[in-house]
């Protein structure tokens, strides 16, 4: 079965780095997203992105965030200046039509951020 | 804005059933539900765009009610395999996106 990837799974930076988490969503699907969860606390949207631009995002979703499709098959999240609260479990998401006409998102793993 | 779930936790024997929750103070266009494990991914379980809807999977199915606002899961004959933390998503107009605040539910033999 299909499935969303995400690399690296785990990745460990200085506070003020810039970080780029990258994901592979299902080759179909034409809307993607990413989510965030800081440990024990609940999953966060933050941004959604159809037709190589962004449709939604949330408030946390501030100028230091970017997300891109570089190509075909790649989506990223860049992360400017990483702040220590940054440190997160970062999701990536796709969906083959967008939750408004009732499709179903699927996950990936998860790439866990560390922010030293 | 963002949605809540009660109970916060809840556990069950193997068997019984479950009902979870989830309250908007904001008029909703459609409600996800997620199941995640410690330490996995979310798994989506089904998405309510209609006032009044149910939707099954299995044993679990959910309603939403549009003028309350709620959602609620049903969990029925509980298995092992149900244990979780579950999440209602809610979708508003204007393009927002919000995950509940999450219910701990933990099957026991």
């Amino acid at each position: 079965e299909p499935e969303v990837t995400q690399t690296p799974s785990h990745q460990v930076t200085q506070m003020g780095q810039e970080v780029i988490l990258r994901c592979v969503p299902i080759s179909n699907h034409l809307y993607f997203y990413w989510y965030r969860q800081i440990l024990g606390q609940k999953v966060e949207f933050l941004v959604s992105f159809y037709n190589n631009e962004i449709s939604e995002k949330s408030e946390i979703f501030d100028d230091q965030f970017s997300v891109e499709r570089p190509d075909g098959s790649n989506f990223t999240l860049k992360i400017r200046s990483t702040k220590l609260e940054d440190s997160a479990m970062y999701f990536c998401a796709s969906s083959e039509r967008g939750g408004r006409r009732g499709d179903t998102q699927y996950f990936g793993p998860g790439t866990r951020l560390t922010v030293l | 804005q963002q949605p809540v779930q009660s109970p916060q936790a809840v556990i069950l024997r193997e068997g019984e059933d479950a009902v979870i929750n989830c309250s908007s103070s904001k008029a909703l266009y459609s409600v996800h539900w997620y199941r995640q494990k410690h330490g996995e991914a979310p798994v989506f379980l089904m998405i309510l765009l209609k006032g009044g809807e149910q939707k099954g999977h299995d044993k679990i199915s959910a309603s939403f009610n549009e003028k309350k606002q709620q959602s609620s899961l049903y969990l029925t004959a509980s298995q092992l395999s149900y244990s979780g933390t579950y999440f209602c998503g809610t979708e508003h107009t204007g393009n927002q996106f919000y995950f509940g605040t999450g219910t701990s539910l933990t099957v026991i033999p």
